[in-house]
């Protein structure tokens, strides 16, 4: 299994501002992934953050906007930029774990809860 | 696409009734299914896994699921429910294009006294 812990665990922030969120994980993995969890929807894929390399980004998320960092494999951060209150959702920072079997299980941290005024 | 459905936005229950939340996924191949459950404030937490093998699998805290291709179906079942069971429940499907998973919307579940 994998223990994620995220900061901050919520905040409130003004329309145009940015935010970073960091994730850290108790051992290393290779995967980790960002979602996003909007009031009253799913969780939605924003991008892998991979190690060494640029953030791979699902259709729709965009770099500018949500600048993915992953300098070790045990931590990431993900960047909300220019907040608008569209931006208001729970961003979680998922990773995958070895297990048996052919399909490894995801672990997911306790969730940013962002509020964007 | 691979899609998950999941067609109860809001279930209530009372407590110690049975419970079955419904769960359709679209997949071209043999799909791998999970249930997760987010209680308020926290993360999301693997209840049970569907690989291959036996359908009905069993999980954590008294949950069931049984995996019927015929339907294409991962329903999730308990037998009595308890108040703590009062959380969001996500079912979803391996399978997304970087290895990740795709969710369905979520079924809330209230418990009444």
């Amino acid at each position: 299994s994998a223990v994620i812990s995220q900061k901050p665990s919520r905040d409130i922030c003004q329309r145009g501002t940015s935010l970073t969120i960091q994730c850290q994980v108790d051992s290393q993995v290779t995967m980790m992934f960002w979602y996003r969890q909007q009031p009253g929807q799913s969780l939605t894929l924003i991008a892998t953050a991979n190690q060494g390399s640029e953030a791979t980004y699902e259709s729709g998320f965009v770099i500018d906007k949500f600048p993915i960092s992953r300098p070790n494999l045990t931590f990431s951060t993900l960047t909300v930029s220019n907040m608008s209150p569209e931006d208001s959702s729970i961003y979680l920072c998922s990773v995958e774990v070895i297990t048996s079997g052919r399909v490894n299980e995801q672990f997911f941290g306790p969730g940013t809860r962002l509020t964007v005024l | 696409a691979q899609s998950v459905t999941q067609p109860d936005i809001h279930i209530t229950v009372s407590e110690g009734a049975s419970l079955e939340l419904r769960c359709n996924y679209s997949y071209g191949a043999t799909p791998y299914l999970f249930w997760y459950v987010q209680s308020p404030g926290q993360g999301l937490q693997l209840l049970l896994k569907y690989f291959s093998g036996d359908t009905l699998v069993q999980g954590i805290k008294g949950f069931e699921a049984e995996f019927k291709r015929s339907q294409s179906s991962f329903n999730l079942r308990k037998p009595s429910v308890h108040w703590s069971d009062a959380a969001e429940y996500f079912c979803a499907v391996y399978g997304g294009s970087q290895g990740n998973l795709i969710f369905g919307k979520g079924t809330k579940l209230s418990v009444k006294p």
